[in-house]
């Protein structure tokens, strides 16, 4: 049964530093990797799909890249600002299905 | 202006009541999802629905269940028989033929009296 893992839980940094969020998955035969932002309370906002046959997508200050061999894939914030302070969560969609499977988040908090 | 929409924000349900959420899209999309989410967690897949009139369960169906008579709306149903409601559920939506991503509601908190 495929698996997400995000780590860190949670993360703490200062404005303007850049930072890299990990997410790992256990099987992979997956369709597409995505990246979604949540604000408290609210849905979920897409930031990146990736491809399975891709390596990496960029929009803005974040870049995500994935490796399928090693079940891993890495969102990427530069010069990071208050306003990007959510819980970013990580999610899979397996071969051949069409549901998401969600990792538990990491919570990142943007100090100024 | 297109978006999904769920309703209402917030809703408390008493012991052995039923109760239903609404979740509606004017996204032309084919494939409906419904997600429960509990503090600290990531996203459980209930139930979900690629074509009117057809649905299948996901991770966590119990006690939960799901009608797809339109295409637009995917409502919910909380039955007495999900012991432990509390949550934050979400509904998703997406185009299948593009394989795009899945578009989310602004969720529904809901809470036991």
């Amino acid at each position: 049964k495929q698996e997400v893992t995000q780590i860190p839980a949670a993360l703490s940094v200062p404005e303007g530093e850049n930072l890299v969020l990990n997410c790992s998955f256990t099987d992979s035969a997956i369709y597409n990797l995505q990246w979604f932002r949540q604000d408290p309370g609210k849905g979920l906002t897409s930031l990146l799909l990736i491809q399975s046959s891709q390596r990496e997508q960029t929009s803005g200050r974040l870049n995500a890249s994935l490796d399928k061999s090693s079940g891993r894939s890495t969102l990427y914030i530069a010069a990071s600002q208050p306003g990007d302070s959510a819980t970013y969560l990580c999610a899979v969609t397996i071969a051949g299905g069409t549901a998401l499977i969600f990792g538990k988040g990491t919570t990142l908090s943007v100090s100024s | 202006d297109g978006g999904i929409t769920q309703s209402p924000k917030y809703l408390f349900r008493k012991e052995g009541q039923n109760v239903t959420l609404s979740c509606e899209q004017n996204l032309n999309h084919d494939a409906m999802y419904w997600y429960r989410q509990d503090p600290g967690q990531g996203l459980r897949l209930i139930y979900y629905s690629q074509i009117v009139n057809d649905f299948q369960k996901g991770d966590i169906a119990e006690g939960y269940s799901v009608s797809r008579e339109k295409k637009e709306s995917f409502p919910l149903t909380v039955t007495s028989a999900q012991k432990n409601p509390t949550a934050f559920y979400l509904c998703a939506s997406r185009l299948v033929a593009h394989q795009e991503t899945q578009y989310f509601g602004p969720g529904t908190r809901l809470l036991v009296l």
